[in-house]
């Protein structure tokens, strides 16, 4: 299985900050995926194809990357946005995940 | 609109076996028809641990792998998780979720359903 290195696994930041979450894979991956979640709730697609937003996410969240090394960023970060983010491989199922970033408010 | 209900989780003993279910309703067979089963032990992150694809090709983690199996009635769209010889660290919520068409990404995910391995 590709194998999904994320970091950090915890940031506390405040509100109107900048977040960047890195994501590498143990191999090159053609894209990524990028999911939200919040505690008691499944996930929730936010960037697919390394870069694409899903209908009604906010544009402060963007996605980049290739090959082996992918970035989330949310500029402006808003209350709503405090949970869980997890990348995803899409390449070779199963698609295997990130551990994770805990986005806290500081 | 799209609805992923599970069924089947509960308390079972290690060594032992439970069947999770996955109705749906609404939901349009993509083209590559893969559904997958995604489980998140308490405080963990997300785990896939198994996928079906349309033709019935399936693809397990290694830390499934011969002990569960994924299964799906195309008749009354339900997709099943068999799990046996369940340890201690299968604990988990186990959601079941649509993979869509290129590009792939999951789409759309049940609510989940717990499962608790202990003694």
């Amino acid at each position: 299985d590709i194998q999904m290195t994320q970091s950090p696994s915890s940031l506390s930041t405040s509100v109107g900050d900048r977040v960047t979450i890195t994501c590498r894979a143990s191999q090159t991956i053609a894209s990524l995926n990028w999911y939200q979640q919040k505690p008691g709730k499944a996930p929730k697609i936010l960037i697919f194809a390394t870069s694409r937003l899903q209908s009604g996410v906010p544009s402060r969240f963007t996605g980049s990357g290739f090959g082996t090394d992918f970035t989330l960023t949310i500029t402006n970060l808003q209350p709503e946005d405090f949970a869980a983010y997890y990348c995803q491989q899409s390449y070779i199922p199963p698609w295997t995940f990130g551990q994770g970033t805990k986005v806290e408010i500081k | 609109e799209v609805f992923l209900v599970e069924s089947g989780g509960g308390l079972v003993q290690p060594g032992g076996s439970l069947r999770l279910s996955c109705a749906s309703s609404g939901i349009t067979v993509t083209p590559n028809g893969y559904m997958s089963w995604v489980r998140q032990a308490p405080g963990k992150g997300l785990e896939c641990v198994s996928v079906i694809q349309r033709g019935g090709t399936t693809y397990y983690a290694d830390s499934v792998k011969g002990r569960f199996t994924i299964s799906r009635d195309k008749s009354n769209n339900t997709l099943y998780l068999q799990m046996d010889s369940l340890r201690v660290e299968d604990t988990a919520v186990y959601y079941c979720a649509r993979w869509s068409g290129a590009p792939g990404h999951f789409d759309y995910w049940g609510q989940g359903t717990l499962v608790i391995v202990s003694s």
